[in-house]
C-alpha cells in the first residue's frame, strides 16, 4: 500500500526566506505527483502537477521536483510571503491509465510571519 | 463557473441518524470523488465515479453509499451515523485527458460531527 510522508509537519519562518517542503512515498509506481494548498476551512487548490516522466514543474515562486527512483519530491518556495501561510499537501497518483487514485500525505503547516 | 459546490457546510448528527452530503460540479467533468479528512491527517478516498451510473469503492467505503445518476451530481449517503464518521468531507472532480495530466478540483468541504 502506498504511504506518503511529509516533513516537516509544521514550519514557521520570517517573510522573505526561501524554504523547502519534503514529500516521500513508498511505491515508485506512480503516474503523477501533485502539490496542493489548503487554507483553513477551505478546500484544496492544486499548485503543481508533475507527470511521472517529468523531473520538475515551476509556477511563479514555486518549484516542485520529483525523483521517482528514490521516492521523493520537494516543493521549493522562493521569497516567502505571509500570504503563503497555509497547509501544503502532497499527493501521489497511483492506478491505471483510465483512473488514478490520489494518496495524500498529512501535510506541512506553513506560517510565514512579517 | 461555480466549480465544485458542496452542501451543507456544517452538520451535527446524533448517533444512528442518516444524512446525504450533496456535491455538484458544473465543469462537465466525468470523474468525481469523495474524500474524508480527519484532524491532522491526509485525505482518504471513500468512493469515486468515472461517469453517470458507474461508482466504485475507495480506501474507506464502510458506512457510506453513493449514486451517480447525472454527470453533475454525486451525493454521499451516511445511513447510520457513528462517532468515527466525524470528519471533514471533500468532493472533487476531474476530467483526465490522458494518463498523467489529471488535476482534481475540490469543493470547500462539509464539516460533520456525530455525537
Amino acid at each position: 500500500k502506498q504511504e506518503v510522508t511529509q516533513i516537516p509537519a509544521a514550519l514557521s519562518v520570517p517573510e522573505g526566506e526561501n524554504l523547502v517542503l519534503n514529500c516521500s512515498f513508498t511505491d515508485s509506481a506512480i503516474y503523477n505527483l501533485q502539490w496542493f494548498r489548503q487554507d483553513p476551512g477551505k478546500g484544496l487548490t492544486s499548485l503543481l502537477l508533475i507527470q511521472s516522466s517529468q523531473r520538475e514543474q515551476t509556477s511563479g515562486r514555486l518549484n516542485a521536483s520529483l525523483d521517482k527512483s528514490s521516492g521523493r519530491s520537494t516543493l521549493y518556495i522562493a521569497a516567502s510571503q505571509p500570504g503563503d501561510s497555509a497547509t501544503y499537501l502532497c499527493a501521489v497518483g497511483v492506478g491505471s491509465s483510465t483512473l488514478g487514485r490520489l494518496y495524500f500525505g498529512r501535510g506541512t503547516q506553513l506560517t510565514v510571519w512579517p | 463557473n461555480a466549480g465544485v459546490t458542496q452542501t451543507p457546510k456544517f452538520r451535527i448528527l446524533k448517533i444512528g441518524q442518516s444524512m446525504t452530503l450533496q456535491c455538484t460540479q458544473d465543469m462537465n467533468h466525468n470523474y468525481m470523488y469523495w474524500y474524508r479528512q480527519d484532524p491532522g491527517m491526509g485525505l482518504k478516498l471513500i468512493y469515486y465515479s468515472v461517469g453517470a451510473g458507474i461508482t466504485d469503492k475507495g480506501e474507506v467505503p464502510n458506512g457510506y453509499n453513493v449514486s451517480r445518476s447525472t454527470t453533475e451530481d454525486f451525493p454521499l449517503r451516511l445511513e447510520l451515523a457513528a462517532p468515527s464518521q466525524t470528519s471533514v468531507y471533500f468532493c472533487a472532480s476531474s476530467s483526465p485527458l490522458r494518463q498523467g495530466t489529471d488535476t482534481q478540483y475540490f469543493g470547500p468541504g462539509t464539516r460533520l460531527t456525530v455525537l
